[in-house]
């Protein structure tokens, strides 16, 4: 069975700090993976990874994938208190070529001033 | 502005009658999707349509129906079948060209049965 996995489900920080979020995945074509951003209704796209080692950057957001140990990181770094939101993961896994993405639980940031 | 449009925002309903949610998209997308989001829960998904006049099941189908009558609508009805109908609701599309299969997201629909 497909699966994601994020860890950890929820994370308080302060301000400032660094975060490393985690998603591992296990599901039998793996197309791409992709990080969103969930704050009050519907998420908004960060990343999509599909190379293995290639970061991609936007800000202080970056992530990596390694599809050799099938896991994806999202680091955060100076954390602001608009970085408090849910962050999905979700991998594009297409079974006889129609469209599948299976979506992790999130992790829950909440970021103190 | 291109984009996802779901209505209504919010959604009160009686326990025993069915209900229709609207997804609405100008982004000339082939395929939409339904999900729904549960407190704790990742986003399962409910029906996908990847062209017009067709759709699969998704995880949790049961006790949903869905129509793709035209490209730019694909609406979702709660039945009475549906065992805990309430949840949050979130469409969305995708493109698929050019290796981009990035989807986009509706603002949600948050149904309430009683």
């Amino acid at each position: 069975e497909d699966k994601v996995v994020q860890s950890p489900l929820s994370l308080v920080v302060h301000e400032g700090d660094t975060v490393t979020l985690n998603c591992s995945y296990e599901v039998t074509n793996f197309r791409s993976l992709l990080w969103y951003k969930q704050e009050k209704k519907a998420p908004t796209f960060l990343f999509m990874l599909t190379s293995s080692g290639i970061e991609k950057k936007s800000g202080r957001l970056s992530s990596i994938l390694d599809k050799k140990e099938l896991f994806s990181i999202l680091n955060i770094t100076a954390t602001q208190t608009g970085d408090s939101a849910i962050y999905l993961c979700a991998v594009d896994c297409p079974t006889s070529g129609t469209y599948k993405y299976i979506f992790g639980t999130g992790t829950r940031l909440k970021v103190l001033a | 502005d291109g984009g996802i449009t779901q209505s209504p925002k919010y959604l009160f309903r009686k326990e025993g009658q069915n209900v229709t949610l609207s997804c609405e998209q100008n982004l000339n997308h082939d395929a939409m999707y339904w999900y729904r989001q549960d407190p704790g829960q990742g986003l399962r998904l409910i029906y996908y349509s990847q062209i017009v006049n067709d759709f699969q099941k998704g995880d949790i189908a049961e006790g949903y129906s869905v129509s793709r009558e035209k490209k730019e609508s694909f609406p979702l009805t709660v039945t009475s079948a549906q065992k805990n109908p309430t949840a949050f609701y979130l469409c969305a599309s995708s493109d698929g060209r050019d290796g981009s299969y990035e989807q986009y997201f509706g603002p949600g629909t948050r149904l309430t049965v009683t």
